[in-house]
């Protein structure tokens, strides 16, 4: 069966600090990736998403870079964390093929950020 | 821009009571809407998934329907219960999952 992993589960920053954030998946290969950001009081919001390694497309202009160094691996990181990035980020995959797949998105167990 | 809006925000329900959850969208070419529950703190837990070409579909207490060409969509639970409380959202497929802000449910006991 699949699962999917992500760490830290919390994390508290300075403004200014670098962000590395990692998610895994386990049991599928060549998974779509996804990252979401979830700020308080409102949805979740695609931020970056990965139908291969080294794909990469970005959904929204921000202080945040997305990599895909493995098939199974996605790192949400930057250089210089703001207030604003504070927030609950999401991990998720979905079945091979183009990110308009179908099927349905698995979730990761989340990271919660907070940002000083 | 797809836009998907849940209402209420919150909803407070004693024990055994039926709840409905509202969601709606702005552009009706979506692939598929899903309904997840979010405990706090958690991931999500995906509980219905209804293709563009279906009206509705149910598992167990939750029955979920579409109307596509309204851009609505209900979830409803039957006989709610203490371990329904928990942050619904709606989220629609087109080239990207877009989410409601949820509703947050707490069910009396």
């Amino acid at each position: 069966s699949q699962t999917i992993h992500q760490w830290p589960a919390t994390l508290v920053q300075p403004v200014g600090s670098p962000l590395s954030l990692e998610c895994t998946v386990e049991g599928t290969s060549n998974p779509n990736l996804y990252w979401y950001r979830q700020a308080a009081g409102r949805g979740l919001q695609l931020l970056f998403y990965s139908v291969g390694i080294g794909q990469i497309s970005s959904e929204v202009p921000q202080n945040l870079s997305a990599s895909r160094p493995q098939d199974r691996q996605f790192i949400l990181s930057s250089k210089k964390l703001l207030l604003s990035d504070s927030g609950f980020y999401l991990c998720a995959w979905s079945v091979p093929g183009l990110a308009s797949s179908t099927d349905t998105q698995y979730f990761g167990p989340g990271t919660r950020l907070t940002v000083l | 821009k797809q836009e998907v809006t849940q209402i209420p925000a919150a909803l407070s329900v004693p024990e055994g009571e039926n709840l409905v959850l509202n969601c709606s969208f702005t552009d009706s070419a979506i692939y598929n809407l899903q309904w997840f529950r979010q405990d706090p703190g958690k991931g999500l837990t995906s509980l219905l998934l209804i293709q563009s070409s279906q009206r509705e579909q149910t598992s167990g207490r939750l029955n979920a329907s579409l109307d596509k060409s309204s851009g609505r969509s209900t979830l409803y639970i039957a006989a709610s219960q203490p371990g329904d409380s928990a942050t619904y959202l709606c989220a629609v497929l087109d080239y990207k999952l877009s989410f409601g802000a949820g509703t947050t449910v707490t069910v009396r006991a």
